[in-house]
């Protein structure tokens, strides 16, 4: 157990649906990142929030979007789904630079 | 896109040989790390070097980082079964950058 929570762990759902994972930063970690993991774009950050605020955006389409609560957990939301989302989406905290990340075990989206 | 570029993208050793990966990247860098990831699990953040440091031991790990060069290199030595996974250099501006990573198979 990493310390990072991200529920749930597998999902299938169809084209055109909309989904929320979610993300438990490890105790501490005020930083919490999104990255996408599919066999052909490798490993890619979407975004980062820190103390609930937006703090950078990456290869993140306006179809997705996130938000960071006061608790410091963390949902990323998916929308008009297509074939192409299908992949592993990992999230991340950190205590900040220049300490490594924590990445959760990741949630597999399927979508069909 | 990736910062950091693994050289070889997939190695294949024998149990008790030491495997050598390489990572090249192309701007300035706060520090460089690498992660191991399990097939379809999480990344494990293994070791971080900082731009003033040149190597840095962990267990059997020995990462270096030539910042004239823009390259990095971990050596994992007496490498065992349990070592087979992907490797992944990252850098560090505001946020973790990954490289395509390396598929190290560790035969028993």
């Amino acid at each position: 157990d990493s310390g990072v929570t991200q529920t749930p762990k597998h999902l299938i759902t169809a084209t055109g649906q909309r989904v929320t994972l979610r993300c438990s930063p490890r105790s501490g970690d005020l930083s919490v990142y999104w990255y996408q993991q599919s066999l052909d774009q490798g490993l890619q950050f979407l975004i980062q929030y820190y103390n609930g605020e937006e703090r950078a955006k990456g290869n993140i389409l306006e179809r997705f979007s996130a938000q960071q609560f006061p608790d410091l957990h963390s949902e990323l939301n998916l929308s008009s789904l297509e074939l192409g989302d299908s992949a592993l989406y990992f999230c991340a905290s950190s205590q900040g630079n220049p300490y490594g990340y924590t990445f959760g075990s990741g949630t597999r989206l399927t979508v069909v | 896109s990736q910062q950091g570029e693994e050289d070889p993208q997939a190695l294949s050793i024998q149990e008790g040989e030491n495997a050598t990966m390489n990572c090249s990247y192309k701007t300035s860098i706060n520090n460089l790390q690498w992660y191991r990831q399990n097939s379809g699990r999480g990344l494990v953040h293994l070791i971080l070097i900082r731009s003033n440091e040149r190597e840095k031991h962990s267990g059997r790990l020995r990462v270096t980082l030539d910042t004239s060069k823009k390259s990095s290199s971990l050596l994992i030595t007496a490498s065992r079964a349990a070592d087979t996974a992907s490797y992944f250099c990252a850098t560090v501006d505001s946020r973790l950058t990954f490289g395509e990573g390396t598929q190290l198979t560790v035969n028993p």
